[in-house]
């Protein structure tokens, strides 16, 4: 079983403070990806990530993929009150996705 | 409209009854999913289906059962639900790839008193 350790596991920051998660694994993924949840809603994906080393933005989010594929990060700049949520990232292998357990990020105004 | 339903949204219901949540898609998948969510264990996997003949369990599927009536159906029972089954379960789709995006629906939550 392919497992992804996720951290933190909660956050709480101010707004205008950025922050750091981390999805780590000791398996290689052919691709990485990130959902947002909301209260009450399922998970929406953010970016999907697919090769080693690669960077990609999205507005103040950073997504990185490792350069062995084994781990990624998501890095918010002046995070804001809409940003707050669960996030969750999800391996990708040739058979099945796996989830981490998620970062629940709380951003105060 | 929604591409991925699920019915019912909420659900109180009692131990030892049976209980089925439905989910439907208009994505065109093959690929479907469910998934229960509990507080920090994020979303543990219960069945699979990749089309409608191919069946799978996932890593926690005892007490649960599943049946894909069609490509945009696919519902999940609880035979005797019992309260540690309490939780928010997930419907998804996904394209042919593991690698492409899936697709949640808006969640059921099951309370087992």
């Amino acid at each position: 079983t392919q497992l992804l350790e996720q951290s933190p596991q909660f956050l709480s920051i101010q707004e205008g403070e950025n922050l750091t998660v981390y999805c780590n694994s000791s398996s290689v993924f052919s691709s990485l990806q990130w959902y947002r949840q909301e209260p009450g809603e399922g998970p929406v994906l953010l970016v999907t990530v697919v090769t080693g080393g690669e960077v990609k933005k999205l507005k103040r989010l950073t997504f990185q993929f490792g350069d062995a594929r084994k781990d990624s990060s998501l890095h918010i700049t002046a995070a804001q009150p809409g940003d707050t949520g669960l996030y969750l990232c999800a391996g990708g292998s040739s058979y099945i996705p796996t989830f981490g357990r998620g970062t629940s990020l709380i951003v105060h105004p | 409209d929604a591409d991925v339903t699920q019915t019912p949204r909420n659900r109180i219901t009692k131990t030892g009854k049976r209980i089925m949540l439905e989910c439907s898609q208009t994505k065109g998948h093959d690929r479907m999913y469910w998934y229960r969510q509990d507080p920090g264990l994020g979303l543990r996997l219960i069945y699979y289906s990749f089309d409608v003949k191919d069946i799978n369990k996932g890593e926690i599927s005892d007490g649960y059962s599943v049946s894909r009536q069609a490509q945009a159906k696919f519902s999940l029972s609880l035979e005797s639900a019992i309260p540690n089954q309490t939780a928010l379960y997930f419907c998804a789709t996904q394209g042919p790839y593991s690698t492409d995006t899936q697709y949640f629906g808006p969640g059921t939550r099951l309370t087992v008193l």
